[in-house]
């Protein structure tokens, strides 16, 4: 169970187009999403918390005209990369907060990620 | 948020015991200790997670010492497949509950 569906997998743009990137949560409710990047040989960084029905908040040094988030349902958040440049290529990745049974805590499934490459 | 701290790489050969240690000196009374793996181009997947004492799957064991300050990720008799980036993450049992991932530990087995 607790399963996230990212998609595209990869994607080339042209630069100064706009890019949508999909996170879903196929058999639970994620009210809570996260949204990283990942350049080659390094962490994951986060951008961005998403809660559904408001505002995502993001991370200090993160543009949020540049990156617009929608988590418009509690299965459904996304990603735009807007006005894309070569700098945006990276591995973008989305998580979805799930409740662990029981009350022990939180656990954190991930997407498969999205290759984007901007030339 | 509490930081985490883990080896930047590690060696081991197939068939081997590995345990990677996490420094976490800043853990809160209501945090979790969680270790993804990751392999290139792909998310990071859930390992393991724990709270305190000795926490074990099929997987792996997750080793915590009564103080929470540390933890220890062991993984038996590794194969080939297990090269990959290891995570070790500190999360809240809170509202926000963000995860800030560390540098990873980076498992190299060999043949």
């Amino acid at each position: 169970g607790a399963v996230v569906s990212q998609h595209p997998s990869w994607v080339i743009c042209k630069s100064g187009t706009s890019v949508k990137i999909e996170c879903r949560s196929l058999d639970f409710q994620a009210t809570t999403m996260f949204w990283y990047r990942q350049f080659p040989k390094q962490s994951l960084m986060l951008m961005a918390t998403s809660n559904e029905g408001s505002k995502a908040t993001y991370e200090q040094g993160v543009e949020k005209d540049k990156f617009l988030i929608n988590h418009a349902s509690l299965t459904l958040s996304t990603l735009t990369v807007t006005s894309a440049h070569p700098e945006d290529s990276s591995f973008y990745i989305c998580s979805a907060r799930v409740t662990r049974q029981g009350g022990r805590g939180y656990g954190y499934t991930f997407g498969s990620g999205t290759r984007l490459t901007v030339v | 948020l509490a930081k985490t701290t883990q080896p930047i790489s590690m060696d081991s050969y197939e068939g081997q015991e590995v345990n990677i240690t996490c420094s976490h000196n800043n853990i809160a009374t209501n945090d979790y200790i969680t270790w993804y793996q990751q392999f290139p181009s792909q998310g990071p997947r859930f390992i393991i997670q724990g709270y305190k004492t000795k926490v074990t799957n099929e997987v792996a064991s997750l080793f915590i010492p009564a103080d929470r300050k540390s933890s220890t990720l062991s993984l038996p008799r590794v194969s080939l497949s297990d090269t990959a980036v290891y995570y070790c993450l500190v999360s809240l049992n809170g509202n926000t509950g963000k995860l800030i991932f560390g540098q990873g530990t980076t498992l190299q087995v060999k043949p």
